[in-house]
């Protein structure tokens, strides 16, 4: 069974500082794919990366990073420098191919950036 | 259209009524998801359709809850006899092929049964 677990409910933050978002995950697939979307107020979830399960290079993209450590299975999100407009529900997700994909989530955690 | 669209995008019912949820995916997607978020639990899996027909029908929970897609286009989510513990967001998703990694979300339809 699959498996994600975001241990952190809520985040609140003070803008500018640094925030890191917890994901771990259980799989007994060798293949997979982790996601992270950001559900912001709107409610429509936008995704924000996906990495498959043999690339464990870390990434950047301006103000964000993931950290991926299969060892650990964690796929931990940093937001740095926070704004409010970060201020949203993030979900990790795990995506299981076997002929059809459908993604597993966690319950998310709602990070809370105040001016 | 350019994005996935869901209506509508709240709806408030009595009790035992039954309701209809549409998704009108992205133009081209073969593969599509509804999921529904429930207050702090996260997003649950309910059925993936591939093209019309729909072989994962395995997080439906209970046979109040159906759904079908025609066309290979529209998809519709119904929901009879309305319980309070429906109540919740119901998002739809789609990708352009069934093994396709990204999916794409519509802003969900936000069900309250009262």
């Amino acid at each position: 069974a699959q498996k994600v677990t975001q241990a952190q409910t809520e985040i609140s933050v003070v803008e500018k500082e640094d925030v890191t978002l917890d994901c771990v995950y259980e799989t007994r697939d060798t293949t997979y794919y982790l996601f992270w979307y950001k559900q912001p107020p709107s409610g429509e979830l936008v995704f924000l990366i996906r990495r498959n399960s043999f690339d464990e290079q870390n990434e950047i993209s301006g103000r964000y990073s993931w950290n991926f450590q299969k060892s650990t299975s964690s796929f931990n999100f940093t937001i740095t420098a926070s704004q409010v407009v970060d201020s949203a529900v993030y979900f990790c997700a795990l995506l299981k191919y076997s002929g059809y994909s459908t993604l597993t989530f966690g319950k998310g955690t709602m990070l809370l950036v105040s001016p | 259209g350019a994005g996935v669209s869901q209506s509508p995008s709240n709806k408030v019912t009595e009790k035992g009524k039954d309701v209809e949820l549409r998704c009108d995916p992205i133009s081209g997607h073969t593969a599509l998801y509804w999921y529904r978020q429930s207050l702090g639990q996260g997003l649950e899996f309910l059925i993936y359709f591939q093209g019309n027909s729909a072989p994962d029908k395995s997080g439906l929970p209970s046979d109040r809850f159906s759904a079908e897609r025609t066309g290979g286009s529209v998809s519709t989510l119904t929901i009879q006899r309305t319980q309070q513990e429906d109540s919740a967001v119901y998002l739809c998703a789609s990708s352009l092929l069934a093994g396709n990694t990204e999916a794409f979300f519509g802003q969900g339809t936000r069900l309250t049964v009262v």
